[in-house]
């Protein structure tokens, strides 16, 4: 059974904080590792796609993966109230395209 | 960008009757698309992977008799709930395989059934 494990949260964080969202998995095999942003009724929407060891950066959001601790991570610097909302890691099962996506972490952004 | 589009958005139906969900690829082809659903506050679970001109596959656990699909071209992948109960009611989503533009989703179609 492949898993995706995410601190369902709720995690609140003020304005302008650096929010710190993290996500493990247990397929070894997965080689594509995403984080989606889902706001309350809405589908959802693709924040940043990593698929080597490290960091990548897109504007306020950091994406991190470590392949061999099976951890990856997405940090979103200078938090802004528009950023509340469900996110949502995703990793397609090794040797497929399917994706398996953990149960949300939801974040609250004080203003 | 790849636009998948989704419709309905909402619909409402009555115990027992059918309904159909059209997703389609604007301005690029799919071979594969996927369907999730989505219960509230629970995160999104595959049902199937269709493959256009041929059999979807069913996840464990989904009845390919109740949730059928058809993906009769590269650009248009249906979903029908056939005998919808109450307990169908969620939120289907559907999305298109990566491809150089890597995952898209529908807009997501909310289903009720009174």
């Amino acid at each position: 059974q492949k898993e995706v494990e995410q601190n369902s949260g709720p995690l609140s964080v003020p304005e302008g904080a650096i929010a710190s969202l993290n996500c493990t998995y247990s397929d070894r095999g997965s080689q594509s590792f995403f984080w989606y942003r889902q706001y309350s009724g809405k589908s959802p929407e693709l924040i940043m796609s990593i698929y080597s060891n490290g960091d990548k950066e897109d504007g306020r959001f950091t994406a991190q993966l470590n392949k061999a601790s099976q951890y990856v991570s997405l940090l979103i610097r200078d938090s802004q109230p528009s950023d509340s909302a469900t996110y949502l890691c995703a990793v397609n099962e090794g040797g497929s395209e399917k994706l398996v996506f953990g149960k949300g972490t939801k974040l609250t952004v004080n203003p | 960008g790849a636009v998948v589009s989704q419709h309905p958005s909402r619909v409402i139906c009555k115990s027992g009757t059918s309904v159909k969900i059209e997703c389609r690829s604007l301005d690029f082809q799919a071979t594969t698309m996927f369907w999730y659903r989505q219960f509230p506050k629970q995160s999104l679970m595959l049902m199937a992977t269709s493959n256009e001109g041929s059999k979807a596959t069913y996840e464990q656990g989904v009845e390919k008799d109740k949730f059928l699909i058809n993906h009769a071209s590269l650009t248009l992948s249906t979903l029908t709930v056939t005998s919808a109960h109450p307990e169908d009611s969620s939120f289907y989503i559907c999305s298109a395989a990566p491809g150089a533009r890597g995952y898209t989703f529908g807009s997501g179609t909310r289903l009720t059934v009174v």
